[in-house]
C-alpha cells in the first residue's frame, strides 16, 4: 500500500506558527512534496524534499526524515490568505515515478 | 509561460450520458496525470501518460472512463455512462520527467462535473 496519513483540520491564529504531519509508507519513497489549495482552486507546489532534513523558503520549511517515513510543513507568521488546504504527496518509484496524494490538512487561520 | 489549459471549466450531466474534458499540458512537459477530486478529499491519480503512451492506468474504472494522448500533445479524458459518483474535480496536470522541476507538478484549474 502507499497510505498517507495527515490530520484532517487544524486552526491557528494570524501570526502564530503552525506545523501539519505527514507520515507515509517508505518502500519505493522517491521525494516528497507539499502543495497549497485554496478552496475551488488548483493545488499549487510549495515545496519537495528528497534528502533528510530542513528546507526552507521564505515563511514556509519543510522537513523529511525518510527512515521514520515523517515529514511536515512549517509555517510561521500565519496570515489570513494562508487559510488552504496543505497536501502531502508522495513520490513512489517502480520503474517510473508516481505521485500520490494524502487526503489534505484543511488550516484555518483566524485573527 | 502558458499554463496546464482545461476545458470545460463546468459540465452538469445526468447520470448515464457521457462528458469528455480536455486538456493542454506546458509546451515541453512530457509527462500528463488525470486526477480525480472528490470534495473533501485528495487528488486521486487516474492516469499517467509519458509522452502518448500510459505508465498508469491503475486506477482508471476503464468499464466507463477512458483516455488518449493522441501525438503526445493534448489529452481527453472521457466517462460513458456517467454515474452519480463520478460528481468530481477533474484536475489535469503536466510535468517534465527529466532534469531540474522533474516531476514537480502544474496542474490547470479543474474541470468540475456535477452528475445528477
Amino acid at each position: 500500500g502507499q497510505n498517507i496519513d495527515q490530520p484532517t483540520e487544524m486552526t491557528a491564529t494570524e501570526g502564530a506558527i503552525v506545523q501539519i504531519n505527514c507520515t507515509y509508507q517508505t518502500s519505493g519513497f522517491n521525494g516528497l512534496f507539499w502543495y497549497q489549495q485554496h478552496a475551488g482552486e488548483a493545488p499549487t507546489f510549495l515545496s519537495y524534499n528528497v534528502l533528510d532534513g530542513l528546507e526552507e523558503k521564505g515563511r514556509f520549511s519543510s522537513f523529511l526524515s525518510r527512515s521514520k517515513g515523517y515529514s511536515y510543513l512549517l509555517l510561521k507568521e500565519l496570515q489570513m490568505k494562508d487559510s488552504a488546504s496543505y497536501l502531502c504527496a508522495v513520490l513512489f518509484s517502480g520503474g517510473y515515478n508516481k505521485l500520490i496524494f494524502g487526503a489534505g490538512t484543511r488550516l484555518a487561520v483566524h485573527p | 509561460e502558458a499554463g496546464v489549459a482545461q476545458s470545460p471549466r463546468y459540465k452538469i450531466i445526468e447520470k448515464r450520458q457521457s462528458v469528455a474534458f480536455w486538456c493542454n499540458p506546458i509546451s515541453g512537459h512530457a509527462t500528463l496525470y488525470w486526477y480525480q477530486q472528490i470534495l473533501g478529499q485528495g487528488p486521486k491519480l487516474l492516469i499517467q501518460f509519458q509522452n502518448n503512451g500510459v505508465v498508469d492506468d491503475s486506477q482508471l474504472p476503464k468499464d466507463r472512463f477512458s483516455a488518449e494522448r493522441l501525438k503526445g500533445v493534448d489529452s481527453t479524458l472521457k466517462i460513458q455512462p456517467a454515474k452519480l459518483e463520478d460528481s468530481a474535480v477533474y484536475l489535469c496536470a503536466s510535468s517534465l520527467s527529466a532534469g531540474a522541476g522533474a516531476n514537480v507538478l502544474t496542474f490547470g484549474a479543474g474541470s468540475r462535473l456535477t452528475v445528477l
